[in-house]
């Protein structure tokens, strides 16, 4: 089955400081990829939308600046928090899908604790 | 009112017993998708439906298109089943998933 990898997953880093996480479609070609947070009991809230080769499409209120989004590949998609703070803290989780499809497979997350 | 409404929030049940978690939607959709997420784990997709009924091991999933809503049922559950459901749809040709706020599943030994 189509399996998204991410990495690292989990990452505890100082405030101020940027930490990027990957994510990957190990068997198929992703044309477009998600990233999603999740705050502890919530449910799954979209960032922003990335297709191959173009800039993501970011979700109302979430800063672009700060969350830097490369999908530079059909298998690879990086986000990137920047100056990272506290309440950046989040569960997040990427999700790929392929060409002419709904269906969307999802990354196993990447815990972030900004100290 | 969120265009994805589950019930019931919060479901204990003991082993063996048959579970229903309902989803009902206000727009059209392209599909529906039954997601399963165990606390502090990722996602995991178990079905996505647009029509009728889907079947894998001891999960059953319909969705009647007319009347806007979906099922997902777990037969002779087991505490392993213990997890957050999800629902989540693809409103009109919209690749974007609107989620449904989860059910709470709780099996007990």
């Amino acid at each position: 089955g189509a399996v998204v990898s991410q990495h690292p997953s989990w990452v505890i880093c100082k405030s101020g400081t940027s930490v990027k996480i990957e994510c990957r479609s190990l068997d198929f070609q992703a044309t477009t990829m998600f990233w999603y947070r999740q705050f502890p009991k919530q449910s799954l809230m979209l960032m922003a939308t990335s297709n191959e080769g173009s800039k993501a499409t970011y979700e109302q209120g979430v800063e672009k600046d700060k969350f830097l989004i490369n999908h530079a590949s059909l298998t690879l998609s990086t986000l990137t928090v920047t100056s990272a703070h506290p309440e950046d803290s989040s569960f997040y989780i990427c999700s790929a899908r392929t060409e002419n499809s709904y269906e969307q497979y999802f990354g196993p997350g990447t815990r972030l604790t900004v100290t | 009112k969120n265009e994805v409404e589950q019930s019931p929030q919060n479901l204990t049940a003991q082993e063996g017993e048959f579970i229903t978690i309902n989803c009902s939607y206000s727009v059209g959709i392209s599909a529906l998708h039954w997601l399963q997420q165990h606390p502090g784990g990722g996602i995991v997709s178990l079905f996505m439906l647009s029509s009728g009924k889907k079947k894998h091991g001891r999960l059953i999933a319909t969705i009647n298109i007319q009347e806007k809503h979906s099922s997902l049922h777990i037969t002779a559950s087991h505490p392993r089943d213990s997890a957050v459901y999800i629902c989540a749809v693809n409103g009109g040709s919209n690749y974007k998933l609107t989620f449904g706020k989860g059910t709470l599943l709780t099996v007990n030994p």
